[in-house]
């Protein structure tokens, strides 16, 4: 069975600063990689995603994430974070045409 | 493209009444739709699979008599929560995915807050 683990549920940080989002999975066959984002009262949006290919995957809003297989992780970055980024974030795995499987959610402040 | 909506976006309604809830895809076609529930500060939770013309699959612990799902067209889902009560309080969102698109991937409502009182 798959499972994703965002080891935290709050990051603070202030604007301008890079931030990194961590995610980690486990599956015992090859998987699908998203990361969303929710802002408050609304549903989710997608931020990137990685199926196959390059390792380096680029999403919206300036956010990217780097898959890597040994260390089973999907951890999201970016260089420099704004106000509008505050939000919660939630990495999810699928494997095939299965379900989703999400974590539980990262809320990142951004403080001026 | 990939656009989904709900409706409504809020709703309140007393305990013991039904309360329905709409998902549509507006620009594509879904030929699976996906329901979800989401408590304050938690992730989501699925709570059932449905396919167009077909009975809705249900996850462990998800009261198939309570959440009535319908799947009636490939732009239209909807969940009927029954004989509501306060615990069924909750962000309902729903997903669905194109039939003629990458299927691995989920388009989501922007969600549907109810209140029991």
């Amino acid at each position: 069975a798959q499972s994703v683990t965002q080891l935290d549920s709050q990051v603070p940080v202030f604007e301008e600063a890079p931030v990194e989002l961590r995610c980690n999975y486990s599956s015992s066959v090859s998987v699908y990689l998203f990361w969303y984002v929710q802002y408050p009262n609304q549903g989710l949006q997608l931020l990137l995603k990685y199926l196959s290919g390059s390792t380096l995957v680029k999403g919206i809003n300036g956010f990217e994430a780097e898959f890597n297989k040994s260390q089973t992780s999907f951890h999201l970055r970016k260089p420099s974070v704004h106000i509008s980024d505050t939000a919660e974030y939630f990495c999810a795995v699928s494997e095939g045409y299965s379900t989703l499987t999400f974590g539980k959610g990262t809320m990142l402040l951004v403080s001026p | 493209g990939a656009v989904v909506s709900q409706h409504p976006s809020w709703v309140i309604c007393k305990s013991g009444t039904s309360v329905k809830i709409e998902c549509r895809s507006l620009d594509f076609q879904a030929t699976t739709m996906f329901w979800y529930r989401q408590f304050p500060k938690q992730s989501l939770m699925l709570m059932a699979t449905s396919n167009e013309g077909s009975k809705a699959t249900y996850e462990q612990g998800v009261e198939k008599d309570k959440f009535l799902i319908n799947h009636a067209s490939l732009t239209l889902s909807t969940l009927t929560v029954t004989s509501a009560h306060p615990e069924d309080s909750s962000f309902y969102i729903c997903s669905a995915r194109d039939g003629g698109q990458e299927i691995y991937e989920q388009y989501f409502g922007p969600g549907t807050r109810l209140t029991v009182t």
